[in-house]
């Protein structure tokens, strides 16, 4: 089975901090994801990364930036936290092949608050 | 843009009867379609999914319908259990997911 972790369940931060999530997964995925799940917005698009050391935007990348060193692994920044980042935050990997999209398989996901 | 349009957003049904969440998609090169259920507390775990070169999919007592005309796929659950309850979410995808807002199922015991 695949297996996604992600490094916290809860977590909670003053505004003004750096915050670091952490997300692994153990199947030799090359596409990793960071979604942000709001009540009535349902799953939004953060970043996403194809390989190693790369990374797109998804279609909220303000305020955050991401890093993938290692292929296993995928790390979402929230810079300086706001208030307004106070979200459910949920990783998901895929693997890539042939011409139609692959299934996403998600982590547990981290509940961020900010203070 | 490209939206996922879903519906209802909560649902009570009795236990042992049917359940069917529907969703509607804009871009028509759209070719996977996932249906996903979140549990309180956990992340979403995929259910069934269906393909653009298929019609239905039918995993025991869940079924998916895939309209490619029309750009609705929906997602029927028999014989439903307390466990069925959760949240639902359909997406649509090409290159990215698109997700629905999501449908809390409550089955009533």
């Amino acid at each position: 089975d695949v297996k996604v972790t992600q490094s916290s369940r809860y977590l909670v931060k003053r505004t003004g901090e750096k915050v670091f999530l952490e997300c692994v997964q153990d199947m030799d995925h090359e596409n990793m994801f960071w979604y942000r799940q709001d009540p009535g917005l349902g799953l939004r698009l953060i970043y996403f990364s194809y390989d190693v050391k790369m990374k797109e935007k998804g279609d909220i990348p303000e305020g955050y930036s991401v890093s993938r060193e290692k292929k296993e692994r995928f790390s979402l920044i929230l810079e300086s936290a706001s208030t307004n980042q106070t979200s459910m935050y949920l990783c998901a990997s895929s693997q890539t092949s042939g011409s139609y999209t692959d299934t996403q398989y998600f982590g547990p996901g981290t509940r961020l608050t900010v203070l | 843009g490209e939206n996922v349009e879903q519906h209802p957003s909560t649902l009570s049904v009795q236990e042992g009867d049917s359940a069917v969440i529907k969703c509607t998609y804009s871009d028509s090169a759209s070719n996977y379609f996932p249906w996903y259920k979140q549990e309180l507390g956990k992340g979403p775990q995929l259910i069934i999914d269906i393909r653009s070169n298929v019609g239905e999919k039918k995993d025991q007592r869940i079924a998916v319908t895939l309209n490619k005309t029309a750009k609705h796929f929906s997602l029927h659950i028999t014989e439903t259990q307390p466990e069925d309850s959760a949240v639902y979410f359909c997406a649509a995808s090409l290159n990215k997911y698109i997700f629905g807002t999501g449908t809390r199922l409550k089955v009533l015991a």
